[in-house]
């Protein structure tokens, strides 16, 4: 199974809007509605921002949503903060025995 | 809150066994409701699903390693364990653990810091 592909890196300015996208395919992505997104700044645990596509779990931000389109999935910080400045990881569950594909991470910056 | 904390050698032989311990805290494994895995980030690469074990004992694993992996689970502590036999380098990565809710839910709501694991002889 291959990784879902993230851009390396985005960046955007305090305030503004930037959107993570996350390709996989139809055996993945493609397939199913079981998208997450994980927030991880170096030397702390992962946080989970948006499973399902779309949900946030409760104390999760509104800035942050959830999309998919296709055999692409997408993240959308909003309103973006300094705070925001982390790596971010999507993951889908795919068909196989491996069950789990996760993506290659992108570096948000914020300028 | 649960929270959920790795522990063990940071340097294992080529050849050898690599054995993580997860501690939870705020929770008890055994209460049901939860598998309880690990993940790993290669060098350079994104992450890895390892596997996962529900409080019955029943495990699921990544193909890939199945041959080489156990987990297990330590219920007089609330821990689970992970072994990985046979390392080479290419097993040299950070090792998460991590908690998935049951039923059809396919994601982790719960991780450790990470440790960080190096095959060097």
């Amino acid at each position: 199974q291959s990784a879902l592909t993230q851009p390396a890196s985005v960046s955007g300015s305090p305030g503004q809007s930037i959107t993570i996208s996350c390709t996989g395919t139809s055996n993945d992505v493609g397939a199913y509605d079981f998208v997450s997104w994980y927030q991880h700044h170096p030397g702390k645990a992962p946080k989970l921002i948006i499973y399902d596509v779309s949900d946030r779990p409760s104390g999760v931000s509104i800035r942050f949503s959830g999309s998919k389109s296709g055999n692409t999935a997408s993240l959308t910080i909003s309103g973006l903060q300094s705070e925001d400045e982390a790596d971010y990881y999507c993951s889908s569950y795919a068909s196989g025995n491996t069950l789990y594909v996760f993506g290659t991470g992108t570096k948000v910056t914020v300028l | 809150q649960v929270q959920l904390q790795e522990s063990g050698p940071g340097l294992v032989k080529p050849s050898q066994t690599l054995s993580l311990t997860c501690t939870v805290s705020g929770g008890s494994i055994t209460s049901g409701g939860y598998h309880w895995g690990w993940i790993r980030q290669l060098p350079g690469k994104g992450l890895e699903w390892i596997g996962y074990i529900y409080s019955s004992g029943n495990t699921y694993y990544n193909p890939s390693l199945k041959s080489r992996l156990t987990i297990s689970l330590d219920t007089s502590k609330d821990q689970f364990v992970l072994r990985l036999s046979s390392v080479t380098a290419a097993d040299t990565a950070l090792y998460y653990c991590a908690r998935r809710p049951l039923g059809m839910h396919y994601f982790f709501d719960y991780w450790g810091q990470g440790i960080l694991v190096t095959v060097s002889s």
